[in-house]
């Protein structure tokens, strides 16, 4: 079955240090990937999101992701992270072929420390 | 650009009764979505319209849950009657199209507490 994994429920990390997100995949073929943060009392906003060509992908707030398709992978990283990104971060994929879809993963919040 | 408006942002109402949630899309969006997140999980998708027809609404427990989109423009989300595990924000997105290479702009959501 299909089906998206983010093993990391809770991550703290020191302000200026850098950051890295996983996200795993279960799918056949290469889905579409995208990365969401969600910040209290706010609507999800897009970050970044891959469907072909290049794997590494730039976005918003100087984030950047990386699909390696050897693990199924879709990983979320930042060199130096503000204290502003303390947040909730979703990975979704949507899979070709079923009902047009996105599925999101359960989530990895994000604690930034001064 | 406003952006996705939802209303009302809380509610808390008791089992058995019944309960609506309003959202109006961005302005020319052709496609709406209602989620609903229950606590430490990512959101999950009970509908999607095209203009005011559904698109999909295969996880929408439609014993108790409807939603309607006259006029392809705002759209109303039902439960009647709530049960206890309907507790969760209820996410309201709206895209220009229905394909996933198109964003998803999403509204701040309905957290909804049912006693």
């Amino acid at each position: 079955a299909q089906s998206v994994t983010q093993p990391d429920i809770h991550i703290t990390v020191s302000e200026g240090a850098s950051l890295e997100l996983r996200c795993n995949y279960s799918y056949g073929a290469t889905p579409y990937l995208f990365w969401y943060v969600q910040s209290p009392g706010q609507g999800l906003q897009l970050l970044l999101k891959y469907f072909s060509g290049d794997t590494l992908v730039q976005g918003i707030k100087g984030f950047e992701a990386e699909f390696k398709r050897s693990q199924s992978s879709f990983n979320l990283r930042k060199p130096s992270v503000h204290w502003s990104d303390a947040a909730e971060y979703f990975c979704a994929v949507g899979f070709s072929g079923s009902a047009r879809q996105l599925t999101f993963g359960s989530g990895t919040q994000l604690t930034v420390l001064p | 650009e406003a952006g996705v408006a939802q209303s009302p942002r809380y509610k808390i109402i008791e089992k058995r009764q019944s309960v609506a949630f309003w959202c109006n899309p961005i302005s020319g969006h052709a496609t709406l979505y209602w989620y609903q997140q229950i606590l430490g999980q990512g959101p999950k998708l009970l509908i999607q319209f095209q203009n005011n027809g559904v698109v999909d609404d295969s996880q929408l427990p439609k014993d108790r849950f409807s939603a309607e989109r006259l006029k392809g423009v705002d759209s109303t989300l039902k439960i009647q009657p709530a049960k206890l595990e309907d507790s969760a924000v209820y996410l309201c997105a709206s895209s220009i199209g229905g394909n996933y290479e198109e964003t998803q702009y999403f509204g701040p959501g309905t957290r909804l507490l049912v006693l």
